[in-house]
């Protein structure tokens, strides 16, 4: 099992252009979340989902859109970015209570 | 609103020692809590929750926290530290309203020297 996979590791993006960055699991978790980690804050919620065609925003889902279509992939799109969007991004699923989460894509918006 | 706080960026103990990492939470509600641990360029890896029962939980790696209402806290600890227990740890609670999301603290870097 590969749990959680994140592509890319790395991104470094300029002002105004769009990325998608990818999540996959195969462990058949329903709910799958984006996080975004910055230096002191914690993670913030972006965005979760609770199966294949349902999803709905976390804490700060302001220039970010995500889609669900399978329970196997969780997609989360930058449409502008945006130098405030610099930040770790971590893609989890759940499962009873606990939560998997993949190894992280860094992106950097200059 | 739900929230924790880890009041501590940075806990330095020696090995051989007890460590103690600490975290208060604020929820309506009985709360629903959890440790999670980061190792350097990975992501977060789960250690313990509290649901309810015992204060007293015990988790992986030989961690365990202790429940208090009274206080609204939820420390981790461990008897004994490791070097290789260095890294950074995480508190976070679920949201009483919404089961499905979770908040974070901010995160405390656990140093332990040999």
């Amino acid at each position: 099992n590969a749990g959680v996979t994140q592509t890319p590791k790395f991104r470094i993006l300029k002002i105004g252009q769009s990325m998608t960055l990818q999540c996959t699991q195969d462990m058949n978790h329903n709910y799958m979340y984006w996080y975004r980690q910055d230096p002191g804050m914690g993670l913030k919620l972006i965005y979760y989902s609770v199966g294949a065609g349902i999803t709905d925003k976390g804490e700060v889902p302001n220039g970010y859109n995500v889609s669900r279509s399978t329970t196997e992939d969780f997609p989360l799109r930058l449409e502008l970015a945006a130098p405030s969007q610099t930040s770790v991004y971590f893609c989890a699923t759940k499962q009873s209570y606990e939560q998997y989460f993949g190894p992280g894509t860094r992106l950097t918006v200059t | 609103a739900q929230s924790v706080a880890q009041p501590e960026d940075q806990v330095n103990v020696a090995e051989g020692n007890p460590l103690t990492v600490k975290c208060t939470y604020s929820v309506s509600g009985n709360p629903y809590l959890f440790w999670y641990v980061q190792y350097p360029n990975r992501g977060l890896q789960f250690l313990l929750k509290y649901i309810t029962g015992d204060n007293l939980v015990k988790g992986s790696y030989g961690f365990e926290a202790e429940f208090n209402k009274s206080q609204t806290s939820f420390h981790l600890k461990k008897p004994s530290a490791l070097v290789s227990d260095s890294a950074l740890y995480f508190c976070a609670v679920r949201d009483a309203g919404n089961f499905n999301k979770f908040y974070f603290g901010s995160g405390t870097k656990l140093n332990v020297k040999p």
